[in-house]
């Protein structure tokens, strides 16, 4: 069946750190990847997306691309700063319009 | 634009009872789904509306039923409550066209069965 692993936290890091959060994922066909973010008592915001290999999806400073030969999809960052702190969700949707199936989720907890 | 509202943002409810959760979607968005996410876990998916049609399941037993209405705003019930239905249950609306992958999510609801 189609499941997404992520990288175990919490990630601790200082202010202008580089951020690597490890994802791979296991499903049928060419699914389109996500990772959302949870910020303390909210619900879940996209921050970016890919939908075919080597796509790479980009936003406030974080990157990830899809990579099909390892089936993974890592979230980056140059330089975090503590608003960054937050839950970070890997997911993976099969088919268009379909359920996402999400990873168990990695705390990023940014200090200054 | 509103974005997608649920309510209500908190509950306590008492093991056996039946409780009713809420969501409009964004506007524009005809498609609504439900998540359930444990403490420390990752949502986990429960359903999908639309045209008012139940279109996909996840592992979840009959006790968790939902309803989607002619503006496609959208209920999940819960009958039989348990203490493991504990969870933040969020609502996710998207569009309906082809090729689109992109989900929209409410701020959830916190049940709280006792």
């Amino acid at each position: 069946g189609n499941s997404v692993t992520q990288m175990e936290g919490p990630v601790t890091l200082s202010e202008e750190a580089f951020l690597t959060i490890n994802c791979t994922y296991t499903a049928t066909g060419y699914p389109s990847l996500f990772w959302y973010v949870q910020y303390p008592g909210e619900g879940l915001q996209l921050l970016l997306k890919a939908t075919k290999a080597d796509d790479k999806g980009s936003n406030k400073g974080f990157e990830a691309t899809y990579r099909k030969e390892t089936t993974s999809f890592h979230l980056e960052k140059g330089s975090v700063q503590v608003s960054d702190s937050a839950v970070y969700f890997c997911a993976l949707s099969n088919q268009a319009g379909t359920a996402l199936i999400f990873g168990k989720g990695t705390t990023l907890s940014v200090s200054s | 634009d509103a974005g997608v509202t649920q309510s209500p943002t908190h509950l306590i409810k008492t093991r056996g009872q039946q409780v009713t959760l809420r969501c409009s979607p964004k506007s524009g968005h005809d498609t609504v789904s439900w998540y359930q996410q444990a403490l420390g876990q990752g949502p986990q998916f429960i359903f999908q509306y639309y045209e008012e049609e139940e279109r996909q399941r996840g592992n979840f037993p009959d006790r968790f039923s939902g309803h989607q209405f002619p503006n496609y705003s959208s209920e999940l019930n819960v009958n039989a409550l348990l203490l493991g239905d504990s969870a933040l249950y969020l609502c996710a609306s998207s569009l309906e066209v082809p090729g689109n992958t992109e989900a929209f999510f409410g701020q959830g609801t916190r049940l709280t069965v006792v």
